[in-house]
C-alpha cells in the first residue's frame, strides 16, 4: 500500500497568511494526487487533482505542485473560510489512501 | 446539481449487519464509478470500496474485504454497501463519493468530485 505522510498535522495561521502543506508518498504516485478540504459536518470538497489542476470553482489562492512522491498544497492570503482540515489522496493504485490530514486553525 | 444522499446507518452490535444506500441525482449515475469512504471518530478519511460504472471492477480496503460488499443499481441511481460481521472499529461516518476524470488525468477510480454528507454507523461491543 502507498502511505502518505502529511505535514504539518496542525498549523495555526492568521487571515492573510500563506500556508504550505506537504504530502510525501512512500512510493511514486506519478501525478495521481488530489487535495481535499473538509469542514466538520460538511462533505469534503475537491480542491486540486492531478497534483496541480485546480478544480472548477475553487479560488485561485489555492495551488498545488509536485510529482512522483513529493507534493505541496499552498494557500495564499488565507481567508476566514479556509480554516478547515486538508487531506491529500493518492489514486495511483488501490487501495486508495489518504494522508493523515492537516488542521488549519485560526491564530 | 449533483446530490448524493446516504441512508441506512444506525447502531448495531458487533457481528451484526447494516446495508447503506447512496441515492444519486443530478448526473448520469450509470456513467461514473463510485466509492465509499469512512471517517472514524477523531480520525482522518479512509477509503473503503470502489465499484466501476458497469460493476466490472470492484476493490476493497483490506480491513473490510470479505465482510463488506459494494454494489449498485443503475436503474435506481443507487449505490449500496452491505456490511456484515461488523466490528467496533467499523464505527464512523460513511460517505459515498462520485469518481471524476479530468481532461488529461483519469485514474481508474476517478477523483472524488462530489461527496454525500454521510451516515453514522456505530458498532457496539
Amino acid at each position: 500500500d502507498i502511505q502518505l505522510t502529511q505535514s504539518p498535522s496542525f498549523v495555526s495561521a492568521s487571515v492573510g497568511d500563506t500556508v504550505t502543506i506537504t504530502c510525501r508518498a512512500s512510493q511514486g504516485t506519478e501525478s495521481y494526487l488530489a487535495w481535499y478540504q473538509h469542514k466538520p459536518g460538511e462533505a469534503p470538497k475537491l480542491l486540486m487533482y492531478a497534483a496541480s489542476t485546480l478544480q472548477t470553482g475553487v479560488p485561485s489562492r489555492f495551488s498545488g505542485s509536485g510529482s512522483g512522491a513529493d507534493f505541496t498544497l499552498t494557500i495564499s492570503s488565507l481567508q476566514p473560510e479556509d480554516f478547515a482540515f486538508y487531506y491529500c489522496q493518492q489514486l495511483k493504485t488501490f487501495p486508495l489512501t489518504f494522508g493523515g490530514g492537516t488542521k488549519v486553525d485560526i491564530k | 446539481q449533483v446530490h448524493l444522499v446516504e441512508s441506512g446507518g444506525g447502531v448495531v452490535q458487533a457481528g451484526g449487519s447494516l446495508r447503506l444506500s447512496c441515492e444519486a441525482s443530478g448526473f448520469l449515475f450509470r456513467s461514473y464509478g463510485m466509492h465509499w469512504v469512512r471517517q472514524a471518530p477523531g480520525q482522518g478519511l479512509e477509503w473503503v470500496a470502489f465499484i466501476r460504472k458497469d460493476e466490472s471492477t470492484i476493490f476493497y480496503t483490506d480491513s473490510v474485504e470479505g465482510r463488506f460488499t459494494i454494489s449498485r443499481d443503475n436503474s435506481k441511481n443507487t449505490l449500496y454497501l452491505q456490511m456484515d460481521n461488523l466490528r467496533p472499529e467499523d464505527t464512523g461516518v460513511y460517505s459515498c463519493a462520485k469518481g471524476f476524470c479530468g481532461a488529461t488525468s483519469c485514474p481508474l477510480g476517478g477523483y472524488f468530485d462530489h461527496w454525500g454528507q454521510g451516515t453514522q454507523v456505530t458498532v457496539s461491543s
